[in-house]
């Protein structure tokens, strides 16, 4: 197992276009988070599968963004209509369901919206 | 509101040269504190978990504290490699982890 893998690793795109962007877990870990990071801050929760399920998705997640977890394996965030303000390093992270784990989070995909 | 200070914001210092980095919360229910090193271009790397006041861990030369209030990430001897931007995180809940700005650490030869 490689760890958490995210493709594409850097996208540029134009405003008002839509984009999404895959993140492949560690295969024996059933958590999958998803966060945002612009520069000099730190990582900002997204949202939060168990297996399949979405469990949590935080107050700042527009509706323009959706996530999918189809079958508890990989996933994909999608951003509809984008705008300058999206520009950010998406994260992807998993974990194991234990107590003691921090996450293990891929590279990241790095959106640039023009 | 919950919350996770980090300070300094940057830190320079030279090989040898041991220090602490600080992370202050305030966070209702803490159900663990979580250090992680980010390198430029990468994702956040896993360092520690600290659960209760009084707990240390170690890696190499770093240890990690944890007090009610803050937790501290003492650097000893730090080499060039160590350089990098170290973050601290709080956990709520199962699924909610909530960073700090993070420290961002160099390390002069």
């Amino acid at each position: 197992d490689t760890g958490v893998s995210q493709n594409p690793r850097h996208k540029i795109t134009k405003r008002g276009q839509n984009v999404t962007f895959r993140c492949d877990p560690i295969s024996e870990h059933n958590r999958l988070y998803w966060y945002r990071q612009t520069l000099g801050q730190g990582p900002e929760f997204l949202t939060y599968f168990q297996n399949e399920a979405q469990l949590e998705k935080s107050r700042l997640l527009s509706d323009r963004f959706s996530a999918e977890r189809p079958k508890g394996s990989f996933s994909t965030l999608e951003i509809q209509r984008t705008e300058q303000g999206d520009s950010a390093m998406y994260l992807c992270a998993s974990s194991p369901d234990l107590r003691d784990y921090g996450y293990t989070f891929g590279s990241g995909t790095r959106l640039t919206v023009v | 509101e919950d919350q996770v200070t980090q300070s300094p914001e940057a830190l320079r210092l030279q090989e040898g040269e041991s220090s602490s980095l600080n992370c202050s919360y305030t966070v209702s229910g803490l159900r663990g504190l979580f250090w992680y090193r980010q390198d430029p271009g990468k994702g956040p790397e896993f360092l520690f978990t600290l659960y209760s006041a009084g707990e240390e861990k170690e890696k190499e030369r770093l240890k990690a504290t944890l007090t009610k209030k803050e937790s501290f990430l003492h650097i000893t001897a730090p080499k060039p490699e160590d350089s990098a931007t170290y973050l601290c995180a709080v956990k709520r809940n199962n699924n909610d982890m909530r960073f700090g700005a993070g420290t961002r650490l160099t390390v002069k030869p």
